[in-house]
């Protein structure tokens, strides 16, 4: 089954800095790779997500990119800010609907003023 | 997005009790998955539950220990039976919405086990 891997565990950035996160995943019929975000006590919330027919995808400050070929994707941060602390999750999935997410180990972002 | 909720938000209790989660959405959805996150740690998927068949569980989880119903295509419930403390976690539960959305997550359930 799918397996994905997630670095780094936690990441201390300056405000302003940006931040990356990298996932690798081993299943080459995955074809969909979202992000959450969750803040303590909270439920993960979709951030941004990107399927396996885009290489790169942008929302405001977050993106994305995809390299199917060596089975990575990360997750990137411009001009990080306090709000943006949290746990990180990337995740697969073959499908979307009917199959399920298979999540890394989580990044801890903490964001300092 | 499809709206869920999830109750109760948190419970404690004693060992060799069970505990019933119920998961309520908004909308007809066909798949409704049930995760357990451990203290600090990621979202481990638990089963997939399909209105009308039986659950399909993931490997080191069984029907014994988490049995799920699923009546009709917008509720589902978890009981983790025969409680220890190695089963303190937040349990959620989640549907793919579609679209835009992906999958969303009911608020959890906290549990400690005493």
């Amino acid at each position: 089954g799918e397996n994905v891997e997630q670095h780094p565990s936690t990441l201390s950035v300056q405000e302003g800095d940006s931040a990356v996160i990298k996932c690798t995943y081993s299943d080459s019929a995955s074809n969909y790779f979202p992000w959450y975000k969750q803040e303590l006590g909270k439920r993960p919330q979709l951030i941004i997500d990107i399927r396996s027919n885009v290489g790169e995808k942008k929302d405001q400050r977050i993106a994305v990119t995809l390299n199917k070929t060596a089975k990575h994707f990360s997750l990137h941060i411009t001009e990080t800010q306090p709000e943006d602390s949290a746990v990180y999750f990337c995740a697969a999935s073959t499908d979307t609907g009917f199959q399920k997410l298979v999540f890394g180990t989580g990044t801890r972002l903490l964001v300092s003023p | 997005s499809a709206v869920i909720s999830q109750k109760p938000s948190r419970d404690i209790c004693q060992r060799g009790t069970s505990l019933t989660i119920q998961c309520q959405v908004d909308s007809q959805v066909t798949m409704m998955f049930w995760y357990r996150q451990q203290p600090g740690q990621s979202l481990t998927l638990i089963a997939t539950a399909n209105q009308g068949s039986e659950a399909t569980y993931e490997s080191g989880f069984v029907i014994d220990k988490f049995p799920i119903s699923r009546p009709n295509l917008t509720f589902s419930t978890l009981t983790v039976s025969n409680l220890s403390p190695e089963d303190s976690s937040i349990y959620l539960c989640s549907v793919d919405t579609g679209g835009y959305y992906g999958y969303t997550f009911g608020s959890g359930t906290r549990l400690t086990v005493v």
